[in-house]
């Protein structure tokens, strides 16, 4: 089916490790990308193409895939990363191509 | 690097059109692609669609009855109409340049346009 599955939270305190998960069958065979979005702020571009982060973001934010599935994992959380995460993607195979986003997580810093 | 700012009503009448700019600073068209994605009050992201550096279009499938993109031939903006809006259509707005029709790396600080 054409939809990307988020868990609609996740928390983390300070330091830990927070994952969120992006899963969805066209992820087989199209890349995943991750932004952050802040309060009244537009989204930022964190992770391109599963995996590549893009200049200026910083190194604890990282993404990995495996099958339909693709994590995103900040590693070392700190306050600042407070933000609600969206993963997207694109259904490049269907008769309309068009572009895919998931519901977005919560990310809570305890 | 490249900047992008809409512009435009922030308040349409139900049943009429909407029509937003967005002005591309530092950029040109003539490269990558340029989309149109909105977000209502308090949900998630969705994406509008997108005009190429060709002139090609390709809009949401459930949008696509209603939306246009074009370009200025300035080429120093381009634009969004959606026709018969309704109560649903209240979002930010954004627009977004991308290196594939399907990447946004840039994005505009978003407009809000509420119908009522």
């Amino acid at each position: 089916s054409s939809e990307l599955t988020q868990p609609p939270s996740v928390s983390a305190s300070p330091g830990q490790t927070a994952r969120i998960t992006c899963s969805g069958d066209v992820l087989s065979t199209q890349y995943v990308y991750f932004y952050q979005q802040k309060p009244g702020q537009a989204p930022l571009l964190i992770i391109s193409k599963d995996t590549e982060r893009p200049s200026g973001i910083p190194e604890r934010f990282s993404g990995s895939s495996s099958g339909t599935t693709v994590t995103l994992t900040i590693s070392g959380v700190q306050a600042e990363d407070e933000a609600d995460y969206y993963c997207q993607s694109a259904d490049s195979d269907s008769p309309d191509p068009h572009v895919l986003f998931g519901g977005g997580t919560k990310l809570t810093v305890l | 690097q490249v900047q992008l700012q809409e512009s435009g009503p922030g308040l349409v009448r139900p049943s009429e059109t909407l029509s937003l700019t967005c002005t591309v600073s530092d950029e040109s068209i003539d490269n990558y692609y340029w989309s149109w994605l909105r977000q209502s009050p308090g949900k998630g992201l969705e994406w509008i669609g997108y005009i190429s550096h060709s002139g090609n279009t390709n809009y949401n499938p459930s949008l696509k009855s209603r939306v246009t993109i074009s370009v200025a031939t300035s080429k120093t903006h381009f634009s969004l109409r959606l026709t018969s809006v309704t109560a649903a259509d209240t979002a930010v707005y954004y627009c977004a340049r991308g290196d594939k029709w399907y990447e946004f790396d840039f994005w505009g600080q978003g407009t809000q346009v509420t119908v009522s």
